[in-house]
């Protein structure tokens, strides 16, 4: 079992640019979320998405947007990146409806705004 | 809503002694609590997680934590530090029963000395 998979694993852009990241759950896992993770501080939640629709989503601007394929991969897209969007990028999965209780994280990716 | 407070954004040890990192919640629901750990430039790692059950809760390496909802708190505790312990640790909340949404601390480094 690969476990929660993320590419790339860094990335450079510059101001103004749009950026998309990827994610592979954990096999047997239909729900995939995204958090964000500054420097020196806790992950933040963007967004979960199940059954290809965005179910829950946490306090970001439009700009981060994403979407999630048939076989339960997922992408997070960042138009008109800022340098504050500089940040590791984490993706987590789980079973919908499970009472696993518990998600897991990939290494995530780091992006860096130019 | 729910909130998480971790006491102390650094915490240092000596090889063998006690390892304590406290964790506060805010919930308006009965919550789901977790410890992840985070090794430079790498994902979280579920140490442990409380869903209700037991309120002592047995994790990965040793650590363990308890579960006290008249001090909504949720301490994380290792009996002897270990050099490999060295690591930035988070606690987190959640009232999703997979754990989507959830809500984490700013997280603690835990420096262990020899």
């Amino acid at each position: 079992d690969a476990g929660v998979t993320q590419s790339p694993t860094h990335l450079i852009k510059t101001r103004g640019q749009q950026v998309t990241l990827r994610c592979s759950p954990k096999s047997g896992h239909d729900t995939v979320s995204w958090y964000q993770q500054a420097l020196g501080q806790g992950p933040q939640f963007i967004f979960q998405y199940y059954e290809e629709e965005e179910r829950q989503r946490g306090n970001f601007p439009d700009r981060f947007s994403g979407h999630q394929f048939p076989n339960y991969s997922s992408e997070l897209n960042v138009n008109a990146l800022l340098l504050g969007d500089s940040a590791l990028y984490l993706c987590a999965s789980s079973p919908m409806g499970s009472a696993e209780h518990e998600q897991y994280f990939g290494p995530g990716t780091r992006l860096t705004v130019t | 809503a729910q909130s998480v407070t971790q006491l102390g954004s650094h915490v240092s040890v000596s090889e063998g002694a006690l390892v304590l990192l406290r964790c506060n919640y805010s919930s308006s629901v009965p919550p789901y609590l977790f410890w992840y750990v985070q090794y430079p430039n790498q994902g979280l790692q579920l140490l442990l997680k409380y869903t209700s059950a037991a309120t002592l809760v047995k994790g990965i390496n040793g650590f363990e934590a308890e579960f006290k909802k008249s001090e909504t708190s949720f301490h994380l505790t290792k009996p002897s530090a270990h050099m490999s312990d060295a690591a930035e640790y988070f606690c987190a909340v959640s009232v999703d029963t997979n754990a989507g949404k959830s809500t984490f601390g700013d997280g603690t480094t835990l420096t262990v000395k020899p």
